[in-house]
Order: C-alpha cells, then structure tokens, then sequence
C-alpha cells in the first residue's frame, strides 16, 4: 500500500511565528488530505488537494502530485493551533506532526 | 447543523468480550467511514459505506470485526473477540462528496 511519511514528527513555536508542515508519499494519492487533531483528539479536515495550492485563513497547502509531496503552510501561528496535523488519502495518513504553539 | 454522533464515548471490556460502537452520520451524508487510531498513529481505514452498500472494507479484520449501516443511516461497527491490540479510538466520518469528511468525537477502548 501507499506510505506516507510526515516531517518534522514534532515542532515547538512561539506564537506568532510562521511553519510549514511536509508530507511525502510513495505513490500517486489522487484524493490527498490535511486534517488537525486538537488536543482534545476532534479531527477537522482543513484541505483536499490532491494538487495544486490551496488558501484557507492563515493556512495553506501546496500538493505537487508529480513529486509526490505536499506542504502545509501555517502563517502566524496561534496557540489554538497545537494539535496533530495528519496528511493522507483515504485510505493511509501518515503519523502526524505534534504541533506546539506557546504563548 | 448537528455533527457526526457517536457512542458510547469511552468503553472498558475485557479480552474475549464483544463490543458495538454506534454512529449517526450528518443527515444527507451518503458516505460513511469507520477508522481505527492507534495511540500516535494516524487514522486507519476500517470500512466505507455510500448509503447502504460497502464500499471498501479491505482493512477491516473481517474474523473479528463486522459493521453495518442499515437504511442506509446509522452504523455500527462490532467486535467479536476483542483482543488487547484493538485498544484504539474508533472514529466514525460522514461525507456529502469526496471532498470533505466529517468526523465525530470518537469512542475510546480499552481492552484489559
């Protein structure tokens, strides 16, 4: 099956500071997907995008399918943002990145 | 809008016992999805469902682990044995399109 793999595992910021988030998979995924997990583990879709870029608010997301990789852009970081962010398809996601943002 | 319902939201068995979690999509919702999370794991997909029908149930431990969705509405997924290694949160998501999914809360197991 498809392997996605998530870097970094775990990142700290202060709030305000910028990250990107990278998510690597071994295979063509035609139904690529960003989700956070907050701490209290409710699970939010924040974009499809099997390709192409995506804006949301402060948060982006790139996916070169060619490559095989897709980015994760979070602008101004707040500390709301601490959680999990998984990529995958449907069926596979990776492990996740640990995310935290302080105050 | 009312989100994606499950329950119960925590349960505690025992190894060899049998287990039944339940689900209640968003209305409309004609896809369903079963995952099981591992403690820091990403979500695994157990079963789809669009309407009443399966869709992929490929990872699904088909020995131990069963699910429907009758009328095409509420689903539940069962356990029967339930052993150590399905200590897990157990997700249910609902879908107007491909695009979007809608998870619940979950329900956590622990398997003694």
């Amino acid at each position: 099956g498809i392997q996605v793999e998530q870097s970094p595992p775990d990142l700290i910021l202060q709030e305000g500071a910028n990250s990107t988030l990278r998510c690597n998979f071994s295979d063509s995924v035609n139904n690529l997907q960003w989700f956070h997990q907050n701490p209290w583990g409710q699970l939010i879709n924040l974009f499809y995008i099997p390709s192409g870029t995506k804006q949301n608010g402060r948060l982006s997301a790139t996916t070169v399918a060619t490559e095989r990789y897709s980015l994760l852009y979070i602008s101004s970081s707040q500390t709301t943002d601490s959680g999990v962010y998984f990529c995958g398809s449907r069926l596979t996601f990776g492990e996740g990145t640990q995310l935290t943002v302080n105050p | 809008e009312a989100g994606v319902a499950q329950s119960p939201r925590y349960k505690i068995i025992e190894k060899r016992q049998s287990v039944a979690f339940w689900c209640n999509p968003i209305s409309g919702h004609a896809t369903l999805y079963w995952y099981q999370q591992i403690l820091g794991q990403g979500p695994k997909l157990l079963i789809q469902f669009q309407n009443n029908g399966v869709v992929d149930d490929s990872q699904l431990p088909k020995d131990r682990f069963s699910a429907e969705r009758l009328k095409g509405v509420d689903s539940t997924l069962k356990i029967q044995p339930a052993k150590l290694e399905d200590s897990a949160v157990y997700l249910c998501a609902s879908s107007p399109h491909q695009e979007t999914q809608y998870f619940g809360p979950g329900t956590r197991l622990l398997v003694l």
